[in-house]
């Protein structure tokens, strides 16, 4: 069974550039998730979809952040403009549904550094 | 905020000895599973235990609960270098929506 893929592994940009995130899901997972990781700091949900439905984006900021999963299955992650505090690494998790104490299934993540 | 929150944030141990971790959480779950993330790679889940479950055995991995303190513990028996990793516990409560900790950095010395 493939994992999470995600790319590109790796992105510098200069502040205030725009840059895009794909995750493509194991195959059947009806829950894909995008968390931001800080160094040194554990994951935080930025939002969940389950199918092409936004199940929670309370953390996403919106002002710069934006998500999108077409027809249920991969998705991208966008920020525009990036700013210095996004610098962080980008990890999609997936999943079978939205019953309770499921395992994610991460994928290696896309770090990202704006300078 | 109901994210967990690990103790020690970094222990360091001779390969052969146990580690224990804690994670402590703010509000009730219905589930509470520990990941380890190894040094620039993804999280990897290592077992789950439901809020009606004490302790749990996985291999070399023995999880405990206790609801009425929102704590848990991880301990892992025989450490390995290979064991070498950060630990996260995540609680989760309504729609599978998980909140993670800040980790305990493990450092087993060969």
């Amino acid at each position: 069974e493939a994992g999470v893929a995600q790319s590109p592994r790796y992105k510098i940009i200069e502040k205030r550039q725009s840059v895009a995130f794909w995750c493509n899901p194991i195959s059947g997972h009806a829950t894909l998730y995008w968390y931001q990781q800080i160094l040194g700091q554990g994951p935080k949900l930025l939002i969940q979809f389950q199918n092409n439905g936004v199940v929670d984006d309370s953390q996403l900021p919106k002002d710069r952040f934006s998500a999108e999963r077409l027809k249920g299955v991969d998705s991208t992650l966008k920020i525009q403009p990036a700013k210095l505090e996004d610098s962080a690494v980008y990890l999609c998790a997936s999943s079978s549904g939205l019953a309770g104490g499921e395992t994610q299934y991460f994928g290696p993540g896309t770090r990202l550094l704006v300078l | 905020s109901q994210q967990g929150e690990e103790d020690p944030q970094a222990l360091s141990i001779q390969e052969g000895e146990n580690a224990t971790m804690n994670c402590s959480y703010k509000t009730s779950i219905n589930n509470l599973q520990w990941y380890r993330q190894n040094s620039g790679r993804g999280l990897v889940h290592l077992i789950l235990i439901r809020s009606n479950e004490r302790e749990k055995h996985s291999g070399r991995l023995r999880v405990t609960l206790d609801t009425s303190k929102k704590s848990s513990s991880l301990l892992i028996t025989a450490s390995r270098a290979a064991d070498t990793a950060s630990y996260f516990c995540a609680t989760d409560g309504d729609f599978n929506k998980f909140y993670f900790g800040s980790g305990t950095k493990l450092n087993v010395k060969p």
